[in-house]
């Protein structure tokens, strides 16, 4: 069956350090890969989408990597700050089906 | 920006009740998907909408339904309400072409089942 992995523990980072998420996926042939960032009792925000034939996205602190060979893809937050503070939900699309599954999500704590 | 509009913000019914949600999604946006996320949970996909037709379906229960109307909007009715559909519940809608910009996810209803 489809599986979506990410860091199941919290991540806590000094702030001005980056962040590094990792979202691992089996049984899927990811067209598209989704990032969105989802505060307490809020709805997920879209931060960045990446092309199976991309290798790597960046969008001001940042930067998505997805390798289709070992089924992950990274996400960093660089100079990352206590705003930065939620948790991060990694999305693969197969290119046949069009809602979105998420991973269960990585809680991000950037320590001030 | 116009964004998603979900109604009502908070509900509280009690079990065996019915409930009835309701999305408005962005403007020029014709596909819409329904969201349950239980505490601590990752949202799980439920139902979606194209052009008014149903185009998707997840992990459902049959008590619930959904449909899309002329207007875009779309409705998740839940009947024989249980003390586990206590959850938050998003709306998110996305161009057709969704798969190059994303959804746009509405700030969700909280459903309490007594």
């Amino acid at each position: 069956s489809q599986k979506i992995e990410q860091n199941s523990e919290a991540l806590n980072i000094q702030e001005g350090k980056t962040a590094t998420l990792t979202c691992n996926y089996t049984n899927y042939s990811p067209a598209y890969l989704q990032w969105y960032r989802q505060d307490p009792g809020r709805g997920p925000v879209f931060l960045l989408l990446i092309r199976e034939n991309e290798k790597e996205k960046r969008k001001e602190r940042l930067k998505v990597t997805f390798d289709t060979t070992l089924k992950q893809s990274l996400f960093h937050i660089t100079a990352s700050q206590p705003a930065d503070s939620a948790t991060y939900l990694c999305a693969p699309l197969d290119g046949g089906r069009r809602a979105l599954t998420f991973g269960s999500g990585t809680r991000l704590q950037v320590q001030p | 920006a116009a964004g998603v509009i979900q109604s009502p913000r908070h509900l509280i019914k009690e079990k065996r009740e019915t409930a009835t949600l309701k999305c408005y999604p962005i403007p020029r946006h014709d596909t819409v998907y329904w969201y349950q996320q239980g505490p601590g949970q990752d949202p799980q996909f439920l139902i979606s909408f194209y052009e008014k037709m149903q185009s998707d379906k997840g992990s459902i229960p049959d008590r619930f339904s959904a449909q899309q109307f002329s207007d875009y909007h779309s409705e998740l009715n839940m009947s024989s309400l249980e003390l586990g559909d206590s959850a938050l519940y998003f709306c998110a809608s996305s161009p057709r072409t969704g798969e190059n910009y994303g959804y746009t996810f509405g700030s969700g209803t909280r459903l309490t089942v007594v």
